[in-house]
């Protein structure tokens, strides 16, 4: 089955302790990227990928990490968790980022973080 | 700057009626418009789009209306079904926006038996 793969679900951790979601997906995608949603707000996108090893800032990246070091993965990495940093974690992958005629991206079905 | 605006937190209708659900826009760049449904502990899933150059496009019980000129699109589900209720989101791209969609808010749709 065609799908993106978040891990884990559900996290509970504490401020300062690094953490990494691993994203994963097997349609062979070149695209990826990493959003996360807030109420009032949307779904907001943190990070995305091109390919292999390029990456580029989103509208929010601040206190994040990605790497893209083969084309199915790509991680989000929290150094150093905060309370603002509270939020529901979608990873979404796509072949084309030239959208129109297409369906956008495809999400995993998020990670719940709660940061303490 | 939120570029995508959904402005209806949430909507209830009847089972059979028609569910409108709304959503603005500021950028002028912006061409391609999609909507994504999403469940509880689900991620969102791709629903229906529209290019700016139509001002329409219908997908069996879904619809999608494009007005460039006050950068407004809705989307129009008839008849609507207890199965339709979930969160709503609207997204655009266009422009610079190389490998972004921009979303709105979010509306929960509650379609009542």
């Amino acid at each position: 089955e065609a799908q993106v793969t978040q891990n884990p679900r559900y996290l509970i951790t504490v401020t300062g302790k690094k953490l990494t979601v691993t994203c994963s997906q097997n349609m062979n995608h070149e695209y990826m990227s990493w959003y996360r949603q807030d109420p009032g707000l949307g779904l907001r996108q943190i990070y995305y990928s091109m390919n292999v090893e390029v990456t580029d800032k989103g509208d929010v990246p601040e206190g994040y990490k990605v790497s893209r070091k083969e084309k199915r993965n790509f991680p989000l990495i929290l150094e150093s968790p905060s309370p603002n940093q509270t939020s529901l974690y979608f990873c979404a992958s796509s072949s084309t980022v030239l959208w129109q005629g297409a369906r956008g991206y495809t999400f995993g079905s998020g990670t719940r973080l709660t940061v303490v | 700057d939120q570029q995508v605006k959904q402005n209806s937190p949430s909507l209830s209708v009847q089972e059979g009626r028609i569910s409108i659900l709304n959503c603005d826009y500021t950028n002028s760049m912006f061409d391609y418009f999609l909507w994504y449904k999403k469940y509880p502990a689900e991620g969102p899933t791709f629903l229906i789009s529209i290019s700016s150059i139509k001002d329409k496009n219908e997908d069996g019980r879904f619809t999608v209306f494009l007005n460039k000129s006050a950068k407004h699109l809705s989307l129009h589900i008839v008849p609507s079904q207890p199965g339709d209720s979930a969160v709503y989101f609207c997204a655009a791209s266009g422009g610079t926006s190389y490998g972004k969609l921009t979303f709105g808010q979010g509306t929960i749709l509650t379609v009542h038996p």
